[in-house]
Parts: C-alpha cells; sequence; structure tokens
C-alpha cells in the first residue's frame, strides 16, 4: 500500500465555481478524516467519518462544504460557491480503531486550493 | 475545543546542537500525537504518547508526556539539517473513539550547516 493520495495536488478556481477533492486513505483504515491548513497555522478538524458514516462536522464546514464516503473507501470534499477565504491546504488523514479507539493518523500531501 | 500552544514559533539552530520543543495544553490531555511537516507536504507522524510519564524516542528525537503540567516536550540531539521543518503537536479532543486531531501552531526550525 502507497499510503494516503490525494488528488489533485493543486487546484486553482475562480470565485464562484465549484471544486471537489479526492482522498484515497489506506485500504484497511476504517477511519477517514479531512481538515484545512491555512499558512502558517496548524490544521484544523473538518469532518471525520466511520466506514461511510460521517460521525461529526466541525462548526468550520458550513453549508457549502458537503464531504461524502459513499462506499467507505475514498472520500471527496466538495466545496460549493468558492470564496477566496476557502483558499487553504486541504488534508486527508486515515487511520484504524484500535481497541483503546486511539491510533495514529497518516494524512496524504494535501490538495493546494487557490480561490482567484 | 483544546487549545494547543507551541513553543518556541520558530527556531534557528547550528547543526549538531540540541533543542527542544514545547506544546502546552489549556485541557486535559488524552493523546497527544508529534508530527513534522515539509513546506508544502503531508503531515509525517513521528510518535504518539498516552500516558503519564510517557517517553519515546527514535533515531535523535525523544518525546515525553508530562500529563499533569499538560504538556508535552519533543528534544532532537545532535541536530541536522534533514530535522528542518514544522513540528506539530496535536491532541485527542476527548476521550472517546474518534480521534479528531487539535493541532497547535506548529514551530518551525531551521538548521544551519
Amino acid at each position: 500500500d502507497t499510503g494516503v493520495s490525494q488528488d489533485p495536488r493543486h487546484k486553482i478556481t475562480k470565485r464562484g465555481q465549484n471544486v471537489t477533492f479526492r482522498c484515497d486513505p489506506i485500504s484497511e483504515h476504517n477511519r477517514l478524516y479531512w481538515y484545512r491548513q491555512t499558512l502558517g497555522q496548524g490544521p484544523e478538524f473538518l469532518t471525520y467519518f466511520q466506514n461511510e458514516a460521517q460521525l461529526e462536522k466541525s462548526r468550520l464546514l458550513s453549508d457549502r462544504f458537503s464531504a461524502e464516503r459513499p462506499k467507505g473507501s475514498f472520500s471527496t470534499l466538495e466545496i460549493q460557491r468558492t470564496e477566496q477565504g476557502d483558499s487553504a491546504m486541504y488534508l486527508c488523514a486515515s487511520s484504524s480503531d484500535v481497541a483503546g479507539g486511539q491510533d495514529e493518523q497518516f494524512f496524504g500531501p494535501g490538495t493546494r486550493l487557490t480561490v482567484l | 475545543s483544546q487549545e494547543l500552544e507551541q513553543s518556541p514559533q520558530s527556531l534557528i539552530v547550528q547543526e549538531g546542537k540540541n533543542l527542544t520543543i514545547n506544546c502546552t495544553s489549556s485541557k486535559t490531555l488524552y493523546g497527544l500525537y508529534w508530527y513534522k511537516q515539509k513546506y508544502g507536504e503531508g503531515l509525517i507522524f513521528l510518535m504518539m504518547l498516552q500516558k503519564g510519564g510517557e517517553e519515546k524516542s527514535h533515531e535523535k528525537i525523544t518525546a515525553k508526556l508530562d500529563e499533569k503540567k499538560q504538556q508535552s516536550s519533543l528534544h532532537i540531539t545532535a541536530s541536522q539539517p534533514s530535522h528542518a521543518g514544522i513540528y506539530l503537536c496535536g491532541a485527542d479532543r476527548s476521550l472517546n473513539a474518534g480521534n479528531m486531531l487539535t493541532f497547535g501552531g506548529g514551530t518551525r526550525l531551521m538548521v544551519k550547516p
């Protein structure tokens, strides 16, 4: 397995356009996370899936954002009507649930979004 | 939500010198993670600490967790240019399963040859 992959790596779009990002987690991992990171800051949690169920969403995830994980494998994050404030690195991570509920998250390389 | 403060925010050291990065939480720590990030790239997992007093080492990097102080430290011995990057601490937001992490702002390390 090659780790967590994300596509595209870079996306430049005009304000008002919709964009969709894809994340492929490590194959045996049932947990998948989306984070957003702006320049000079640490990542901020957006949403979390256990298998295909979206179990938690951050208040950062406005109604313009939607995430899916239809078959419990890959996930997509869509941003509708993009705004310049959406410009950031979008990071995906995956982990497996082990006894005790804590296991390290493995991160993908990220998708850098620039909204003009 | 949990607040994590990292210090220092940036650090420049001469190759071969030792250094320490601190991560302090405003709330109880259930699990503390250290990651390294190269500019514009994803996060590389370094270590996870779960129990008070726990200490882990990998190559020249040692991390400790002080549960009482709600603090963790990352120590690099005999730093090398390959250690340069952004070091991030992350903490579990709750005791329940889920592992949604809150991160500190990062410490930017530069190692001068």
